[in-house]
Order: C-alpha cells, then structure tokens, then sequence
C-alpha cells in the first residue's frame, strides 16, 4: 500500500469550475507538499503546510493531521492550471515511513477551454 | 536569484555506462536532495545532501551514489546503467533542508538507456 494516495488520478472539467484534489497519506508527518508539474518536467511547489490553511491566488490548501487528508482546491478554473499536481509529505523519523520526501503518484488535471 | 540549474538536460546511454548528473542549487542554499521520476514508480526519492554530507538515503542500490562540493554543488553517478534507470532525474535545493522548508526544484536531466 502506498505510503501517499491520491484521487482522483485524472480529472477533465470545464474553464471556471471548482477544483478539488485529494491527498490521504498512512504516516506520521512533519510537513506535507503540494507540487504542480507542467508537460517538460519542471516542478514547482505550491504549498508546504504543517496544520490548518494556505491560500495563494485561486489555489487553497488545507490539511488534517488527525484525519491524515488533505485537499487542495482551485477556484475560477483556467487552461492555464493544466498540470499534474502531486501531493508529497515528510515522515517524522521513526514514524513508519520512508526517509525523505514520500510522493503521491499525482492526479492529471486537464481544464477545457 | 537564479533557480536551481541542472546539466545536462538530456543524455543517451548504453547498458552498462556510467552517467555523472550535475545540480547546482539557489545561492546560499545548503541543502539538496536527487528525485527519480518513472511513469510506473512515479517519483522517489534518491538522497539528501547537506554540508558535503549524505543525510538520508531512498531505497535505491549501491549504483546510486551522490556528492556535494564545499560550494553546495551536488553531483549524482549512476554506474553500471540499466534500461530501468531511464527516467527523469530531479533535483531540488533549500536553506537547510528541515522538513519545513519548501524545495526549489530544477528542470531536471531526462536519462534514455539503451
């Protein structure tokens, strides 16, 4: 079982509409990463959060340590958030996981003009 | 500020060759850790270096090895090459590395063994 799961694994909707990607994980954590990825490669890191929520533009994420989820949302959906978007977390030491960043396998978002 | 550089950005190799990855991170940060990217597997982590130092290790065999120059280069070797290691090799850079800290990830280097 992974360590980080995902859902949905591949999402298409409509320009505007409200996203939500979710990220539950089995581990102990110290902090947990939303990365977005464009075709080519390049990763960039949209949040770290360690509790409650961040908000960036139309992009929220919040997180539950009790619950072990996390969900990331983006409002007015455009083209332009096309991307993979991968949830990643930290395992505390000794907290059952593997050391290092322990990544989700990424959800496929395509938004439809 | 410049962002995290990686070279090169594309190799071709043979089964059984070696291959160096070079990443130089953001000036003044101390901390960088080596990513594999597969479609199967997803990413994974390689290592984490700090301080010219290995600070963990992923679950990857001895063919991986990795180093970091006193000017927080870091340098990844992958000898003996197999088909499986074709892959996208990232790397990402931060001040000091602590789980708090977000990572600043390069372009990467996409490897095609042959």
């Amino acid at each position: 079982k992974n360590e980080v799961e995902q859902s949905p694994q591949n999402l298409t909707a409509q320009e505007g509409e409200f996203i939500t990607i979710n990220c539950s994980y089995s581990v102990g954590i110290s902090a947990l990463h939303w990365l977005q990825q464009h075709p080519g490669g390049g990763i960039v890191s949209l949040f770290m959060l360690s509790s409650g929520k961040k908000k960036h533009g139309r992009l929220i994420a919040t997180i539950n340590i009790q619950e072990k989820h996390s969900s990331l949302h983006i409002t007015a959906s455009h083209p332009r958030d096309s991307a993979v978007y991968i949830c990643a977390v930290n395992p505390t030491p000794g907290g059952g996981g593997a050391d290092g960043l322990t990544f989700g396998k990424g959800t496929h978002l395509i938004i439809q003009p | 500020k410049a962002g995290v550089t990686q070279t090169p950005r594309y190799l071709i190799k043979t089964r059984g060759q070696q291959v160096t990855l070079s990443c130089s991170p953001i000036s003044g940060h101390r901390s960088v850790s080596w990513y594999q990217q597969t479609p199967g597997q997803g990413l994974q982590f390689l290592f984490e270096y700090f301080s010219e130092t290995q600070r963990n290790k992923g679950n990857f065999p001895g063919r991986f090895s990795g180093r970091q120059f006193s000017n927080s280069r870091s340098e990844m070797n992958v000898s003996t090459l197999e088909l499986g290691d074709s892959a996208l090799y990232l790397c990402a850079s931060s001040l000091v590395g602590t789980s708090g800290e977000t990572q600043y990830f390069g372009p990467g280097t996409r490897l095609l063994v042959l």
